[in-house]
């Protein structure tokens, strides 16, 4: 009973470097979201996909960069990390109707240096 | 744009008693409210979710409740228990951003034995 697998979990990049970050859910769901936690700002939505082929921008969307894959697959990219980007990500999905449970995966710890 | 607001930012209890957190928002057109727990470096645990067309969910010792048209929604924890120390968070779907979760910015509770 997997629900929403984020892999890594924790990561160190260098200022200039990139990263994909990978998520899957085996529920079905035909939404999913990428989410950034910080200290004292909450959880802001960064991108999401709302059905398999589309994506858009949330609340913090610069410096990042999203893809669909399938169904089940939703990556994030830094092309060019900056330390403003270290936080705490969060993959989530939601069967996408309206009164639907959201499920989160487990996070990706991202250091910045 | 809508609002989450959540109030006390910080609760401290000792066990046995029961508490009330609060959660405000600013439009009350949202489609589902939704409570979570977060355990320190821990992704977030769904407790319970409520439609939009309900007024309280209840799962075990957790009550939670919806008043949409003053824009509240109370969990309530009875007989609260040192394990459930932890942040806890209320979030809405709104018509907005293919209806992601939308957060408040959650209350640390702290239940001392």
């Amino acid at each position: 009973n997997a629900g929403v697998t984020q892999t890594p979990k924790f990561q160190v990049l260098k200022t200039g470097q990139s990263m994909t970050l990978q998520c899957a859910q085996d529920m079905n769901h035909n939404s999913m979201y990428w989410y950034r936690q910080d200290p004292g700002m909450g959880l802001r939505l960064i991108y999401y996909s709302a059905s398999e082929g589309t994506t858009d921008k949330g609340e913090v969307p610069n410096g990042y960069n999203v893809s669909r894959l399938n169904k089940r697959e939703f990556s994030l990219r830094l092309e060019s990390a900056a330390p403003s980007q270290t936080s705490v990500y969060f993959c989530a999905s939601s069967g996408g109707l309206l009164n639907t449970e959201a499920f989160f995966g487990q996070g990706t710890r991202l250091t910045v240096v | 744009k809508q609002e989450v607001t959540q109030i006390p930012a910080a609760l401290s209890v000792p066990e046995g008693e029961n508490l009330v957190l609060n959660c405000s928002f600013t439009d009350s057109a949202i489609y589902n409210l939704q409570w979570f727990r977060q355990d320190p470096g821990k992704g977030l645990t769904s407790l319970l979710l409520i439609q939009s067309s309900q007024r309280e969910q209840t799962s075990g010792r957790l009550n939670a409740s919806l008043d949409k048209s003053s824009g509240r929604s109370t969990l309530y924890i009875a007989a609260s228990q040192p394990g459930d120390s932890a942040t806890y968070l209320c979030a809405v779907a709104a018509n907005q951003a293919g209806t992601a979760l939308i957060f408040g910015k959650g209350t640390t509770l702290s239940v001392s034995s």
